[in-house]
């Protein structure tokens, strides 16, 4: 069975400061990997994805994330973050075959502060 | 396209009653998953129906039922509503593990 793990909860950035959101997985096949973003009363969107080819992910916003199958992680980042980044984001992951179970994480909750 | 629709957006509802949530998936998505979202317990995943079938389910009780129709739209049930079960419920379709939520139904049970 597959599992992800979100260390932070809450996560406090001063506006225009690069941050990191933390996600570590655990599968036993090879996985698929992503980031969903979730704004105060709305759904979940993609934000960015890992099937296949190069380790580094770029997504929407300025945001990307690299898959390091070594230490099985998946952490998010970006540069330097802005107001409107202020949201949930939640940590994915699925089996690339068969069938793609998808597991989320607990989220983090991204706070930036003017 | 059009996006994934839920309906409705905003209920209110009493201890004891029922209350059905309606899903629109995306155009040619077979698969559509249920999720509750509260503060305390963060999201949780309620069941998947693929193709009219119950592919998962997750740990909530049988007062939480689903079902999809032909035409891949879901609806979920709720029996005898308890004040815990105040909750963003969100619906996503997806293919091939990528998926694409609703806005959700914020269901307030009184």
């Amino acid at each position: 069975a597959q599992s992800v793990t979100q260390l932070d909860s809450q996560v406090p950035v001063f506006e225009e400061a690069p941050v990191e959101l933390r996600c570590n997985y655990s599968s036993s096949v090879s996985v698929y990997l992503f980031w969903y973003v979730q704004y105060p009363n709305q759904g979940l969107q993609l934000l960015l994805k890992y099937l296949s080819g190069s380790t580094l992910v770029k997504g929407i916003n300025g945001f990307e994330a690299e898959f390091n199958k070594s230490q099985t992680s998946f952490h998010l980042r970006k540069p330097s973050v802005h107001i409107s980044d202020t949201a949930e984001y939640f940590c994915a992951v699925s089996d690339s075959g068969g069938y793609q179970k998808v597991t989320f994480g607990t989220g983090t909750k991204l706070q930036v502060i003017p | 396209k059009a996006g994934v629709t839920q309906t409705p957006r905003y209920l209110i509802k009493t201890r004891g009653q029922q209350v059905t949530l309606s899903c629109s998936p995306i155009s040619g998505h077979r698969s559509v998953s249920w999720y509750q979202q509260t503060p305390g317990q963060g999201l949780q995943f309620l069941f998947e129906y693929f193709s009219e079938t119950q592919r998962n389910k997750g740990n909530f009780p049988g007062r939480f039922s689903g079902r999809q129709f032909s035409n891949s739209r879901s609806e979920m049930n709720v029996s005898t509503l308890e004040l815990g079960d105040s909750a963003l419920y969100l619906c996503a379709s997806s293919v091939d593990a990528i998926y694409t939520f609703g806005s959700g139904t914020r269901l307030t049970v009184v």
